[in-house]
């Protein structure tokens, strides 16, 4: 079945450190991809998304490309700041599944201190 | 707009008792999901509607589960005999799916959070 491995955190940054979450699947089909974003007392905010091989999702300054060949999604960010302190989340929905059901890591916590 | 609601945000309840935690979609969305999130770990898919109809159950763990939704809008999750177990946050997310896109985005609740003593 489909499966989404991350790096565990917690992840502790100085700001305006440069931030990178590992993030590889493994899927039947041909899955877009996601990561989500929890910030404390929040509920799940979809970050950014990917849908097709080399495509590359970018928000708030995140990124992420969809790489095929190494079945990856890392997520970076070039300088963060103490409000991106969060736990990330990587996930996929497998094209074709009935009603395209997140599939999600475990999560990496992020604390980035000022 | 409204986003997704969900309540009660908090239950507490004793072991073997029955739950019932509710689920309030955006408007118009016609897909809605159920996840469990238990503590450290990341969301899992309970079950799946397309209108009133259960598309996809195949997340339940077990037949103390059960999920409704009668008029293809507001949902509620059923746990009978609840175990200590079955304490997570549960989540729902509602989508406006469009044909078979994969990148529909799923819109998440804040979760109710279920503590079983």
């Amino acid at each position: 079945g489909d499966s989404v491995t991350q790096m565990e955190g917690p992840v502790t940054l100085s700001e305006e450190a440069f931030l990178t979450i590992n993030c590889t699947y493994t899927a039947t089909g041909y899955p877009s991809l996601f990561w989500y974003v929890q910030y404390p007392g929040e509920g799940l905010q979809l970050l950014l998304k990917a849908t097709k091989a080399d495509d590359k999702g970018s928000n708030k300054g995140f990124e992420a490309t969809y790489r095929k060949e190494t079945t990856s999604f890392h997520l970076e960010k070039g300088s963060v700041q103490v409000s991106d302190s969060a736990v990330y989340f990587c996930a996929l929905s497998d094209l074709g599944a009935a009603g395209n059901k997140l599939t999600f890591g475990g999560g990496t916590r992020v604390l980035v201190k000022p | 707009g409204a986003g997704v609601s969900q309540t009660p945000s908090n239950k507490v309840t004793e072991k073997g008792k029955y739950v019932e935690l509710r689920c309030d979609p955006i408007s118009g969305h016609t897909a809605l999901y159920w996840y469990r999130q238990s503590l450290g770990q990341g969301p899992e898919f309970l079950i799946y509607f397309q209108g009133t109809g259960a598309a996809d159950d195949s997340g339940l763990p077990n037949d103390r589960f059960f999920a409704v939704r009668p008029e293809g809008s507001v949902s509620t999750l059923k746990i009978q005999r609840t175990e200590r177990g079955d304490s997570a946050v549960y989540l729902c997310a509602s989508s406006f799916l469009s044909g078979t896109s994969g990148g529909a985005q799923q819109f998440f609740g804040p979760g109710t959070r279920l503590t079983v003593l």
